[in-house]
């Protein structure tokens, strides 16, 4: 039990649609990170969320976007999405800084696009 | 470029038997180097990390990692595998504020 909870765990949806995707963290992780994995892949960093503000953003096209709050919860929202999208999509949180930070990672939403 | 590289897609053990999964990186500064493990349907677990000193590092569930710097490796090893041990294992590189991640080794263990 990592006390990080991501919904829903699954999503079906059709190419051009917009999704969001929620993440709660444990009380107190103030740093939230968002991972897109897809199948056979290991996961790549979309960006991390630090006190509300993005403060760092992977190899990922501006609609996937993120917001954090501050009841420690998070949301990756992608807009127009593609074929490609189709991935399980990871949140990690945690409380301490890079490095000495211990993610803890989410079960993840499996999202697929038709 | 940053890159973190496990060369075996897919690994079978036999229960008792030994393990080691291979990784290899690449990274221009002193990496901060993790071992993660993903059991069906669950996200990432820390098993163990290096970030400088001994490097021979010791985690979760008898698991350990060398560290070989003249190599640019950070194999993981387990001198005696346990059939819930079966799952997918990622090494991944600290890079800033974020981790990349391997293309994963997939473990099975025969009973």
């Amino acid at each position: 039990e990592t006390g990080v909870t991501q919904s829903p765990t699954h999503l079906i949806k059709t190419r051009g649609q917009q999704v969001t995707l929620r993440c709660s963290s444990q009380s107190g992780h103030n740093t939230v990170s968002w991972y897109q994995q897809a199948l056979g892949q290991g996961p790549q960093f979309i960006f991390q969320y630090y006190r509300e503000e993005e403060n760092g953003r992977g190899n990922f096209p501006p609609r996937f976007s993120g917001l954090q709050f501050p009841n420690y919860s998070s949301e990756l929202n992608v807009n127009a999405l593609e074929l490609d999208d189709s991935a399980l999509y990871l949140c990690a949180s945690s409380s301490e800084g890079y490095p000495n930070e211990k993610l803890f990672f989410g079960s993840g939403t499996q999202l697929s696009v038709l | 470029a940053q890159s973190v590289t496990q060369p075996d897609i897919h690994i079978t053990v036999s229960e008792g038997a030994s393990l080691e999964l291979r990784c290899n990186y690449s990274y221009g500064a002193t990496p901060y180097l993790f071992w993660y493990v993903q059991s069906p349907g669950q996200g990432l677990q820390l098993l163990l990390k290096y970030f400088s000193g001994d490097t021979l590092v010791q985690g979760i569930k008898g698991f350990e990692a060398e560290f070989k710097r003249s190599q640019s490796s950070f194999n993981l090893r387990k001198p005696s595998v346990h059939w819930s041990d079966a799952a997918e294992y990622f090494c991944a590189v600290g890079a800033t504020y974020k981790y990349i991640f391997g293309t994963g080794t997939r473990l099975k263990v025969l009973a």
